[in-house]
């Protein structure tokens, strides 16, 4: 069965500070794969996908960058995080349009 | 481009009472339709989902959602509500670019609160 994993759960760290989320896919290959931000009365804000190794698209200009170096390996980074980037961030992948989506457990990310 | 509206930010109501949560999407084609439920914390959990067919489509949990395509809408609707069921509650529309590349964006979120 395919599964997403996602780490860590929380982070705090401080303004100024690098940041590396991982999320990784298991049980399927070539997914479209998501970044997501939810912050407090936004919903869920959409920014990046990867439809393939090493395409990345950025949905909104923003302190954040992702990188897909594995098929099933999708990564959100900042070489400097700002106050702003904090929020619960989530990944998902998607087989195909009109299935299931499936979402990680999420990673709660505070900058102080 | 794409967009969902979700006009309730926040709903209440009291348990064993019908609930119905509204959606509205702007796609230029027949979108695909979702409905996901994310408990505190937690990630999403889907609900339902519509493409096509009938436009009455059951989920888990005992809900379900209209397509109304004259009304651009897919509201969901529950007969009768669990205290269970309190959660933020959100509606998707996926849509192709083409190729490969699909998009699920979202809408802003219905938080449900369940009175005893």
């Amino acid at each position: 069965s395919q599964t997403i994993h996602q780490w860590p759960a929380t982070l705090v760290q401080p303004v100024g500070s690098p940041l590396s989320l991982e999320c990784t896919v298991e049980g399927t290959s070539n997914p479209n794969l998501y970044w997501y931000r939810q912050a407090a009365g936004r919903g869920l804000q959409l920014l990046f996908y990867s439809v393939g190794i090493g395409q990345i698209s950025s949905e909104v200009p923003q302190n954040l960058s992702a990188s897909r170096p594995q098929d099933r390996q999708f990564i959100l980074s900042s070489k400097k995080l700002l106050l702003s980037d904090s929020g619960f961030y989530l990944c998902a992948w998607l087989r195909a349009l009109g299935t299931e989506a499936f979402f990680g457990q999420g990673t709660r990310l505070t900058v102080v | 481009a794409q967009s969902v509206t979700q006009p309730d930010i926040h709903i209440t109501v009291s348990e064993g009472a019908s609930l119905e949560l509204r959606c509205n999407y702007s796609y230029g084609a027949t979108p695909y339709l979702f409905w996901y439920v994310q408990s505190p914390g937690q990630g999403l959990q889907l609900l339902l989902k519509y493409f096509s067919g009938d436009t009455l489509v059951q989920g888990i949990k005992g809900f379900e959602a209209e397509f109304k395509r004259s009304q651009s809408s897919f509201n969901l609707r529950k007969p009768s509500v669990h205290w269970s069921d309190a959660a933020e509650y959100f509606c998707a529309v996926g849509a192709n670019y083409g190729g490969a590349t699909n998009k699920l964006i979202f809408g802003t979120g219905t938080l449900l609160a369940v009175q005893p």
